[in-house]
């Protein structure tokens, strides 16, 4: 079993919709969650950063952590085709290692 | 937030040469740098980790004097493919992190390698 689980999609969806990307994890011991957004040939781009459960709110972009279920969840309104790229959920709970998830890509059409 | 580059964006070079990637903080002191593979369409790898001032450590099934890794500042850090072959061809992404206990990593925009 993978350490962290997400969806590859692809996520399709109208401008304007609500978009729900998630992933689940197994290691309980996981304390700092990120979302990443990455463009094309790009190198990722830091979204979201939360510690521990709860909701973290930055502009259209709302990061969700429910440790209890081991479920993490980022959540897009008002969804623009600028947003159309590969979301990757990543987290940690050694100092510096990392787990990522294998991306979900999404495309937002106009 | 923390910006990362890197140099060069693109790089074509021939079989058996050596290729040098630069990975830059430009405004936080890199205590941990790491060094990532991506293939098209598929997620990162993790090729090795580099704290600064001491050898990287390399994920299992990279050859480490293949891909040399340098961090001799907390602000730079090189990549080096030795003798480049064509399956060395790729998408090499850094990443760096401070040496706070709640910092994350940033992405460099990553270095398109390839090899004839």
């Amino acid at each position: 079993q993978k350490e962290v689980e997400q969806d590859p999609g692809p996520l399709s969806v109208p401008e304007g919709a609500i978009v729900s990307l998630n992933c689940t994890y197994s290691n309980s011991a996981f304390q700092y969650f990120m979302w990443y957004r990455q463009y094309s040939r790009k190198g990722p781009e830091l979204l979201m950063y939360t510690y521990s459960s709860g909701n973290k709110e930055d502009g259209r972009f709302t990061a969700q952590v429910d440790k209890s279920s081991k479920y993490i969840s980022l959540f897009i309104r008002d969804s623009q085709p600028s947003d159309s790229a590969t979301y990757l959920c990543a987290m940690r709970y050694n100092f510096n290692k990392f787990y990522f998830g294998s991306g979900t890509k999404l495309n937002v059409k106009p | 937030g923390a910006v990362v580059s890197q140099h060069p964006s693109r790089v074509i070079c021939k079989s058996g040469t050596s290729v040098k990637i630069e990975c830059r903080s430009l405004d936080f002191q890199a205590t941990t740098m790491f060094w990532y593979r991506q293939f098209p369409k598929q997620s990162l790898m993790l090729m090795a980790t580099s704290n600064e001032g001491s050898k990287a450590t390399y994920e299992q099934g990279v050859e480490k004097d293949k891909f040399l890794i340098n961090h001799a500042s907390l602000t730079l850090s090189t990549l080096t493919v030795t003798s480049a072959h064509p399956e060395d061809s790729s998408f090499y992404i850094c990443s760096a992190k401070s040496s706070g206990a709640t910092d994350t990593q940033y992405f460099g925009p990553g270095t398109r390698l390839t090899v004839l």
